[in-house]
């Protein structure tokens, strides 16, 4: 199976601050059609995951540019250019490219200083 | 208003069987691949079964933890996907989320396996 390891597993940020998360894959994340299926989720407080990114930089409808995704093989980043009070709650990334199983990262949670 | 909304979720003895049921509205079902993901009280997301539309063969694939216990399955005239869980141990006890894994989440369902 596919190992998904994020860092760090606590960001405190202050308001307006950058931060950034990484998630690293056991095995690159390419598949055979090219396309690399790694997704964001953002779980905030006591509600669903929302998608904010899939296939590593593709932001969903909806999500502010502040979020951005990059990476490629085995090395994945999410980054907020500003943090926001609503930007605090959990954030994981899940690789689709090897299945069975899709597999998470242990979630990074956010909160602020 | 497009939504997943799951039910039948409770509290079941160790050893008993429950069945989730996941209906969809204001989407079709039937044109995606379907998910089970859970999340233990306190901890991350895992994923739990999946199966595929009817068009790429209707096939399913289960976690370790859940395979031999958990049946999915999806009734696409009725719109809804179902997790038949047996055998339910105490480590099962979670939020259940059906989802595409994509932008389709729903509220999640708790289930309690607990003596």
């Amino acid at each position: 199976d596919v190992v998904m390891t994020q860092s760090p597993l606590s960001l405190p940020v202050t308001l307006g601050q950058p931060a950034s998360i990484s998630c690293r894959s056991s095995q690159s994340l390419v598949f055979s059609d090219g396309n690399t299926y790694l997704t964001w989720f953002q779980q905030r407080p006591g509600q669903s995951p929302r998608r904010l990114i899939y296939q590593v930089s593709n932001r969903d409808s909806g999500v502010p540019d502040r979020f951005s995704g990059s990476g490629s093989g085995t090395d994945f980043t999410l980054k907020i250019s500003r943090v926001e009070a609503d930007d605090v709650g959990v954030y994981y990334c899940v690789q689709l490219t090897h299945w069975p199983p899709y597999t998470f990262g242990q979630g990074t949670k956010l909160e602020i200083k | 208003e497009v939504q997943l909304v799951e039910s039948g979720g409770g509290l079941v003895k160790p050893g008993g069987s429950l069945r989730l049921s996941c209906a969809a509205s204001g989407f079709i079902l039937s044109n995606d691949w379907m998910i089970w993901v859970r999340q233990a009280p306190g901890k991350g997301l895992e994923w739990v079964a999946r199966i595929k539309r009817k068009t790429d063969g209707g096939t399913t694939d289960y976690a370790a933890p859940v395979k031999d216990r958990f049946t999915i399955s999806r009734d696409d005239s009725k719109n809804t996907l179902y997790l038949e869980m047996s055998s339910l141990k105490t480590e099962d006890t979670a939020v259940y989320y059906c989802t595409t894994m994509g932008s389709m989440w729903g509220q999640g369902i708790l289930v309690t396996v607990s003596s």
